[in-house]
């Protein structure tokens, strides 16, 4: 059974700042991607960056950062030079085998400004 | 433009009586599925569907029904909603690393 841990349940970040915001996995499968996802107060769920199980490099979108350790079975969001609006719930999910994604409980995060 | 449309985005009803969520994506995806979204618990994933006529259960299936009778749409049954699945629900269309997600209903049962 896949499983994923996000052990933050809520972080502060001073505006301008980085944060990074913990996942770790656990999967038996060898080929498995691993997705964040930012949930604002508005409810929806928006697509922020993937990282496959055999990429060499890090993924990066933008400010957002993938820091994938394989050996330690994390995959951790890095975001670079917070803005007020990146306050929201972020969720740390895997995909492996039927497509199917399970996420992790999710991180709040509050940018103060 | 890529969309997942669900709706409605907010119903409120009461127990028993039937319901259906209507999911939709217009990007050709042969993978859908279903999740409910509670605080401290993240998304859990309700059904899924492959390609058309072929769904299977995912985490917590009790009490809902999928079909899939075209590769667009995706709807959610409740038979008989009880409050327990007084929830936010998402529908999510995906296709390799590509992964959307409708904005949500929010269902409230009485």
């Amino acid at each position: 059974a896949q499983k994923i841990t996000q052990t933050q349940p809520g972080m502060f970040v001073q505006e301008k700042e980085a944060v990074t915001l913990d996942c770790t996995y656990d999967t038996s499968d060898p080929s498995y991607g691993l997705f964040w996802y930012k949930q604002p107060s508005s409810g929806e769920m928006i697509f922020l960056i993937y990282q496959g199980s055999y990429d060499q490099q890090n993924a990066t979108e933008g400010r957002y950062s993938l820091n994938f350790q394989k050996a330690r079975k994390s995959a951790n969001l890095v975001i670079s030079a917070s803005q007020l609006g990146d306050s929201a719930m972020y969720f740390c999910a895997i995909q492996t085998g039927a497509n199917n994604l399970f996420f992790g409980t999710g991180t709040r995060l509050t940018v103060i400004p | 433009e890529a969309q997942v449309t669900q709706n409605p985005r907010y119903l409120i009803t009461v127990t028993g009586k039937k319901l259906t969520v209507t999911c939709s994506q217009n990007m050709n995806h042969e993978y859908m599925s279903w999740y409910r979204q509670d605080p401290g618990l993240g998304l859990r994933q309700i059904y899924y569907s492959m390609n058309v006529e072929v769904t299977d259960k995912g985490d917590v299936p009790e009490g809902y029904k999928v079909s899939r009778k075209e590769k667009r749409n995706f709807p959610l049954i409740l038979e008989s909603p009880s409050p327990n699945q007084t929830s936010l629900y998402f529908c999510a269309s995906r296709e390799n690393t590509e992964a959307f997600f409708g904005q949500g209903t929010r269902l409230t049962v009485v």
